[in-house]
């Protein structure tokens, strides 16, 4: 069966410091990748999704980014963070487009 | 872009009773989910549902493509039922696998 990890699962770090999440998906191949956020008390928005290595495609401006050096692994990246980077940051995985979405059990991530 | 509204956005029951929670969609989709999402916030996946009816135990859901919503049925509700319930859709064309999510139902099951 397939599973999804997510490392760190907390992360308190001061404005202005690198970041970096990691994601990886076992049991499946050639997944496609996203990263969601979460504000307090809101619902998830899409940052970043991949079709494939090396394939990142952006849906908001801002201050991170993203990489899939391979196939099932996907990091979310920041050279400096702001406090508005604060937040629960999600990664998934599914199948193809319009397929169901499994998702990872998240990193709180504190900027302070 | 699509919008996704989800009623009620709070919702208190005493453990038995049952429960209905809708989202409504602006526009046609590709697909739909339910998500619980659970006090240490992990989204578990109830129902991948973009038309059509399912049920899973005490839980069932019906998505009128056609009408643009989808109901969620809770049953005998119980005390692990709490958290928030978020109804996601993905629309065609545009970003792949772009879920939208509503701001979500949360549930409170009182013993």
């Amino acid at each position: 069966s397939q599973t999804i990890h997510q490392w760190p699962a907390t992360l308190v770090q001061p404005v202005g410091s690198p970041l970096s999440l990691e994601c990886t998906v076992e049991g499946t191949s050639n997944p496609n990748l996203y990263w969601y956020r979460q504000a307090a008390g809101r619902g998830l928005q899409l940052l970043f999704y991949s079709v494939g290595i090396g394939q990142i495609s952006s849906e908001v401006p801002q201050n991170l980014s993203a990489s899939r050096p391979q196939d099932r692994q996907f990091i979310l990246s920041s050279k400096k963070l702001l406090l508005s980077d604060s937040g629960f940051y999600l990664c998934a995985w599914s199948v193809g487009q319009g397929d169901e979405q499994y998702f990872g059990p998240g990193t709180r991530l504190t900027v302070t | 872009g699509i919008q996704v509204e989800q009623s009620p956005p709070d919702l208190i029951l005493q453990e038995g009773a049952n429960s209905t929670l809708r989202c409504n969609f602006s526009d046609s989709v590709n697909n739909l989910q339910w998500f619980h999402q659970n006090p240490w916030g992990q989204l578990i996946n109830l129902f991948y549902i973009p038309s059509g009816t399912k049920q899973n135990g005490r839980l069932s859901a019906t998505t009128v493509a056609t009408e643009r919503y989808s109901l969620l049925y809770i049953s005998s509700s119980q005390t692990t039922d709490s958290g928030v319930y978020f109804c996601a859709v993905e629309g065609y064309g545009g970003s792949q696998g772009n879920l939208i999510f509503g701001k979500g139902t949360k549930l409170s099951v009182k013993p």
